[in-house]
């Protein structure tokens, strides 16, 4: 079956910019996990959704980020006013319930780069 | 808060060594503990998974043993393969009000030579 697609997979703006990064989760899972991954280092976690609802956003790094998943399935990570530092490239994770025993699945992410 | 420590790479084998990729943790209650992979060009997929102290997860000849009394679960192989060169993250699941939200370690970059 299909896995977790995320969209654009890279993605370049400019200092100051606005984007949007798409997170299609596989069917049926309703826990979403946002994470993000700096070169040469592990994800780090931004956000937890269960189904429509923010569960945890504790790792969002300050109020120019924002998600949402308005129906239960698709979810978007918004940055507002993108600094160089928010390079990094962006994963997106799927479970079929929350909790620790449970397996995320990774879509391939999203680079997003910020000149 | 939750903390995840992995050895240092690269690590640099030839075909049929042993491996070992020492991983320990810090974290409050009873957390599960994984071995995520990423291969060249693919994303992070799950290795193996532990659940509870003294349990052993394996798959594809890998194996890990959840060690609360040291706080450990490190990753071995008995004989690598070429096709086992990838990057390993060691990564704590936590329980309780958390979700389960994954705490990484900084990942382990292995290449196997034939």
């Amino acid at each position: 079956g299909a896995g977790v697609s995320q969209t654009p997979s890279n993605k370049v703006t400019e200092k100051g910019k606005y984007v949007e990064l798409r997170c299609d989760p596989i069917s049926g899972h309703t826990a979403l996990y946002w994470y993000r991954q700096s070169l040469g280092q592990g994800p780090e976690f931004l956000i937890y959704f269960q189904g429509t609802g923010a569960a945890d956003d504790s790792g969002l790094p300050n109020d120019r980020f924002f998600a949402v998943r308005p129906e239960g399935s698709v979810s978007t990570l918004k940055i507002q006013r993108t600094e160089r530092g928010d390079s990094a490239v962006y994963l997106c994770a799927s479970s079929l319930m929350g909790g620790a025993h449970n397996e995320q699945f990774f879509g391939p992410g999203t680079r997003l780069t910020v000149l | 808060g939750d903390s995840v420590t992995q050895m240092e790479g690269p690590v640099t084998l030839s075909e049929e060594a042993f491996l070992t990729i020492n991983c320990t943790y810090t974290a409050t209650g009873y957390p599960s503990l994984f071995w995520y992979v990423q291969y060249p060009g693919e994303g992070l997929q799950l290795l193996l998974k532990a659940t509870k102290a003294d349990d052993k997860g394996s798959n594809k000849g890998f194996e890990a043993t959840y060690r609360k009394e040291t706080t450990s679960f490190h990753l071995e192989k008995g004989s690598v393969q070429v096709s086992d060169s990838a990057v390993y993250f060691c990564a704590l699941g936590a329980g309780g009000t958390s979700y389960g939200k994954l705490t990484f370690g900084q990942g382990t970059i292995l290449t196997v030579h034939p």
